[in-house]
């Protein structure tokens, strides 16, 4: 099954602005909610967006989402040593009628 | 609080089976669909599959049907993968994972390793 498309690395600087994107096509990104989960070595991962644009009880306000066409993106403000971690983005495909992840992109904070 | 616990995982023969399990508490299982989404070893997540709160729908990705099958126990608050044919490929940990908002809460995983 065809997945997302994620950049495999982003680096950054303490307290810069990070942004990761995931590409899909209009059968998931584009017309399906998107979700955002992070995963630190050795951890199961956590969500930190739903449906597009929806912050979990606890998530950080450093971080907000959003869609453009077949482009969903997930912005971290202010990046901190703790944001270094795996970002994976996850859709529905209504064509597939299964879940798609993107391969993930590891964040670095320089 | 949730909690999702998996066990069954081992090392198991290319060919062979196994059944994985995942012990919910602290939210109402039967309103919730859950999921299965397993990772190998320094990879990505894949999503491997899904079923519905009264187990009425089930989904699976090309990569297990026909070889692996969910199924879920309300009355035990349990949620089942059982996997046959069992290869190389299909070593990774294993997560039991519930739909409430996408995927909001993952278990601790269990390791799944088919080797001779």
């Amino acid at each position: 099954q065809a997945g997302l498309t994620q950049p495999p690395s982003v680096s950054k600087g303490l307290r810069q602005t990070a942004t990761l994107t995931c590409t899909g096509n209009s059968n998931n990104v584009g017309n399906q909610g998107v979700a955002w989960l992070q995963q630190h070595q050795g951890h199961p991962p956590k969500l930190l967006s739903y449906r597009n644009n929806n912050r979990p009880s606890g998530i950080s306000e450093r971080l907000s989402a959003s869609r453009s066409g077949n482009t969903a993106s997930l912005t971290i403000t202010g990046l901190q040593p703790e944001d270094e971690a795996d970002y994976y983005c996850s859709a529905w495909d209504s064509s597939l009628s299964a879940w798609v992840f993107g391969g993930g992109t590891k964040l670095t904070v320089l | 609080q949730v909690q999702l616990v998996e066990s069954g995982g081992g090392v198991v023969q290319p060919g062979g089976s196994l059944r994985l399990s995942c012990a919910a508490s602290g939210f109402t299982f039967s309103s919730y669909g859950m999921h299965w989404v397993r990772q190998a070893p320094g990879k990505g997540l894949e999503w491997v599959a899904f079923i519905r709160n009264d187990g009425g729908n089930k989904f699976y990705a090309d990569s297990v049907k026909g070889r692996f099958s969910i199924s879920r126990d309300n009355s035990k608050n349990t949620l089942y993968l059982q996997m046959n044919s069992l290869t190389a490929e299909d070593t990774a940990v294993y997560y039991c994972v519930k739909e409430g908002t996408d995927f909001d809460y993952w278990g601790q995983g269990t390791l799944v390793t088919v080797s001779s």
